[in-house]
């Protein structure tokens, strides 16, 4: 039982230049989220997705697009990456209650 | 929508001592109420959760209290150890969907 898996764990990525990151889930949760996290400023929701196929905007949705094709994967893609979405990407699946974390990626944009 | 403040944003204790971070929240439907631990380079990890039934939840040495009047919660750490040290977050959730909503997180060194 894997629990949820983020690829890749870092990433560079020049001004402009597009990405997606991975996020599968193998708990078969209906919930799915991601969030960034910038020093001081805690975990910031950008989308999340209460199944498949539906999604929403969180806090900090702007640059940022989600698809919900199936239960278990729930991608993030930056179209045209920008030094402010350096930061730490978390992605996280639940049932209702207690929310479980990916590994994290670590993303810079230079 | 949800807005969910966290104080005090570091805090330092002599091992041994007591913790208590404080959260406030703005959505008097919120009704669903975790922390989260982060250790340096970890994901965060659920260790206690409260919903709006309950006004408090023991588990050994961690404690949580929640007034839902003043809309407030607080994560009480009893007996610290340098194993504590971590970044704390509390959440907060609406009743309806699952837009969980973080504090902005508070720092615990645990000083031996």
């Amino acid at each position: 039982n894997a629990g949820v898996t983020q690829t890749p764990k870092f990433q560079v990525l020049k001004t402009g230049q597009s990405m997606t990151l991975q996020c599968a889930q193998d708990m078969n949760h209906e919930y799915m989220s991601w969030y960034r996290q910038d020093p001081g400023m805690g975990l910031r929701l950008i989308h999340y997705s209460v199944g498949a196929g539906i999604t929403d905007q969180g806090e900090v949705p702007n640059g940022y697009n989600v698809s919900r094709s199936t239960t278990e994967d729930f991608p993030l893609r930056l179209l045209s990456a920008a030094p402010s979405q350096t930061s730490v990407y978390f992605c996280a699946s639940s049932r209702g209650t207690e929310a479980f974390f990916g590994q994290g990626t670590r993303l810079t944009v230079v | 929508g949800e807005n969910v403040e966290q104080h005090p944003s570091t805090l330092s204790v002599q091992e041994g001592d007591s913790a208590v971070i404080k959260c406030t929240y703005s959505d008097s439907a919120s009704n669903y109420f975790p922390w989260y631990k982060q250790e340096l380079g970890k994901r965060p990890q659920l260790i206690i959760d409260i919903r709006s039934n309950v006004g408090e939840k023991k588990d050994q040495r961690i404690a949580v209290t929640l007034n839902k009047t003043a809309k407030h919660f607080s994560l009480h750490i009893t007996e610290t150890q340098p194993e504590d040290s971590a970044v704390y977050f509390c959440a907060a959730r609406r009743a309806e969907g699952n837009k969980l909503v973080f504090g902005a997180g508070t720092i615990l060194r645990v000083k031996s």
